[in-house]
């Protein structure tokens, strides 16, 4: 069957690091989608990987194990502006469609 | 401005009452796709399209219809709603929906079935 998890809410400081995990399970794999959605809004696309690595883009970074099924989404230098819900979709080979995951809900202390 | 447009935004009906929720793009999207958003749940799509007169089902397609006569276009029909249909609505498009391409999403349209 399909299963994306992701932790549903984490807690971190203003200025720290925080990793959001994601960890899938599909009968195929045609890459993985890393969105912000702040409350009441769109999701807006933040990372876009296919191949194992790191994937870097200013303060946010995003790396996929394909033999773990496995993916994070690093965000440094943590902005208030920066609580939202951050959701993992993988798309399969069969068809255009994504598989969601529930979202981690990340909330910044000052 | 490249943008994905949903109305209403809100909208509070009774069960059994008709409603179609509009949604638009103005980038030549070929790919649209309907989802709803429930709270502890994943985005769960409901249908979609991948050019015009080209429709398929999502994973949660039951209790709802779409057409795709243009291009632009892409509303959501409910014929007869329950509340159990009571959700965040997002429409979303993509050039072509294929791999790697990034969906926009509309603003979302919050129901309330009664």
């Amino acid at each position: 069957g399909q299963n994306i998890d992701q932790p549903t809410e984490m807690t971190a400081t203003e200025g720290a690091i925080v990793q959001i995990n994601c960890t899938y399970q599909t009968s195929g794999f045609n890459g993985l989608f890393w969105y912000q959605q702040h409350a009441g809004e769109a999701p807006t696309f933040l990372s876009y990987n296919v191949l194992d690595g790191l994937e870097e883009k200013g303060r946010f970074s995003s790396f996929l194990s394909r033999s773990k099924g496995y993916s994070y989404l690093l965000l440094k230098e943590l902005q208030m502006k920066d609580s939202a819900s951050y959701l993992c979709a993988v798309r399969e080979d069969s068809n255009y469609q994504l598989i969601w995951g529930a979202g981690t809900k990340l909330i910044i202390k000052p | 401005e490249a943008q994905v447009t949903q109305n209403p935004r809100y909208l509070i009906t009774v069960t059994g009452k008709k409603l179609t929720v509009t949604c638009s793009q103005n980038m030549n999207h070929e790919y649209m796709s309907w989802y709803r958003q429930d709270p502890g749940l994943g985005l769960r799509q409901i249908y979609y399209s991948m050019n015009v007169e080209v429709t398929d089902k999502g994973d949660v397609p039951e209790g709802y219809k779409v057409s795709r006569k243009e291009k632009r276009n892409f509303p959501l029909i409910l014929e007869s709603p329950s509340p159990n249909q009571t959700s965040l609505y997002f429409c979303a498009s993509s050039t072509s929906g294929g791999t790697g391409e990034t969906q926009y999403f509309g603003p979302g349209t919050r129901l309330l079935v009664l």
